[in-house]
């Protein structure tokens, strides 16, 4: 069974522009999870969505924004992207909601200049 | 905020010899924890994870304790290899849904 798959692996975009990243989960799993991971805050929640909607939001600006479609494919966007933004964007994916057992996938690598 | 990340401790331990990697969690209601490990380049990988209702739980190579008076976790690697040199987190989950909680994480380095 394939994993986590993230899209894509490495981007580098100018202060101010947009960025869109994608995530499909492991086949079967139902939930998506957004974190962001910077030397300087570790590894933070941004968002998790299942059945299309948005459950749960972490403490980030409302710059962050992500959607999940019907296949349980998730993307987030980051709108005004600011230097601190640069970091290591991961997805994981778990069967449900509350569920157990979250598989990360290997993660965008966002580079602002 | 929840998580952060600044110098992280570093274990190192000989090839072969047991190590143990210990994490304070922060919610006395968190009711599930998981532990992962991190190589460079790669996203986190599931380890093991633990429910609030038990204090140990064993996996190949692996042993997850937790002590929830102290809001303590550890996890146990038995004969340490070179392949286990990576990072190591723990996460807490302490509301319904998938929301994890990172602790800072802890470097392990082995040593041949």
């Amino acid at each position: 069974k394939a994993g986590v798959t993230q899209t894509p692996r490495y981007l580098i975009k100018t202060r101010g522009q947009q960025v869109t990243l994608s995530c499909s989960p492991i086949s079967g799993h139902r939930s998506v999870s957004w974190y962001q991971q910077t030397p300087g805050q570790g590894l933070q929640f941004l968002f998790e969505y299942f059945s299309e909607t948005q459950r749960n939001k972490g403490n980030f600006p409302g710059r962050f924004s992500g959607r999940q479609f019907s296949n349980s494919r998730s993307e987030m966007n980051v709108s005004t992207l600011e230097l601190g933004d640069s970091a290591l964007y991961l997805c994981a994916s778990s069967l449900a909601e509350g569920g157990d057992e979250q598989y990360f996938g290997p993660g965008t690598r966002l580079t602002v200049t | 905020g929840e998580s952060v990340g600044l110098h992280l401790p570093t274990l190192s331990v000989q090839e072969g010899d047991n190590s143990i990697i210990n994490c304070a969690y922060s919610n006395s209601a968190s009711d599930y924890f998981i532990w992962y490990k991190q190589e460079s380049g790669k996203g986190p990988q599931f380890i093991i994870d633990i429910r609030s209702n038990m204090d140990k739980r064993q996996g190949q190579r692996v042993t997850v304790l937790l002590n929830k008076t102290v809001k303590h976790l550890s996890l146990q690697i038995a004969a340490t290899q070179p392949g286990d040199s990576a990072v190591y987190f723990c996460a807490e989950r302490y509301e319904y849904g998938n929301k994890l909680v990172f602790g800072a994480g802890t470097i392990l380095r082995v040593k041949s």
